[in-house]
């Protein structure tokens, strides 16, 4: 199988205060992993996408400071969202790709999400 | 950059007839198309992809159409059932690894 576990899975803070999402794959070594922004009823946005060891790639319109992204190893990435406010109030959404293999290079496993509410 | 349209954005149908949801994509780069459904709170659920050297997949009540030339590609749900509503997304990939999402579309099954 293919898991990828995301926490916590909703989490309230205060404006200001900096939160931590984690999205770890269970069973696999991802050699990259992807965060995703998701409005209600709207689309998945790629906000960034995760290679372990080296700096994220942000897309564009996404602030590099604002959304800490560290891949520390094959299987745990982190999103910290500095200084939220509620703006940045939203569904955030990881996913982890198996490296190696036409077949298996491509797919993306997803974690189950994390509700941000900034109060 | 890779720009992903999806139609319809919202689609009901009788249990028992086809869905069809149709996606364009902008880069010929892009090589491998899946498909997600995601229900209500939950994660994205991969149900079925093709790459872009195969120009139709099938797994059981789930079908998949591509055109290159075209750049659009389609899933085609047959015999529908009321636990096939979900919201449906397309995404195109490159060999980059990123995945680019249409914009959704909300399947309804009437039973």
């Amino acid at each position: 199988g293919a898991v990828v576990s995301q926490h916590p899975s909703w989490v309230i803070c205060k404006s200001g205060t900096s939160v931590k999402i984690e999205c770890r794959s269970l069973d696999f070594q991802a050699t990259t992993m992807f965060w995703y922004r998701q409005f209600p009823k709207q689309s998945l946005m790629l906000m960034a996408t995760s290679n372990e060891g080296s700096k994220a790639t942000y897309e564009q319109g996404v602030e590099k400071d604002k959304f800490l992204i560290n891949h520390a190893s094959l299987t745990l990435s982190t999103l910290t969202v500095t200084s939220a406010h509620p703006e940045d109030s939203s569904f955030y959404i990881c996913s982890a790709s198996k490296g190696g293999g036409a077949g298996g290079k491509n797919i993306q496993y997803f974690g189950a999400g994390t509700r941000l509410s900034v109060l | 950059g890779e720009n992903v349209e999806q139609h319809p954005s919202t689609l009901s149908v009788q249990e028992g007839d086809s869905a069809v949801i149709k996606c364009t994509y902008s880069d010929s780069a892009s090589n491998y198309f899946p498909w997600y459904k995601q229900e209500l709170g939950k994660r994205p659920q991969l149900i079925i992809d093709i790459r872009s050297n195969v120009g139709e997949k099938k797994d059981q009540r789930i079908a998949v159409t591509l055109n290159k030339t075209a750049k659009h590609f389609s899933l085609h749900i047959t015999e529908t059932q009321p636990e096939d509503s979900a919201v449906y997304f397309c995404a195109a990939a490159n060999t980059g690894n990123q995945f680019y999402f249409g914009t959704g579309t909300s399947l309804t099954v009437i039973p």
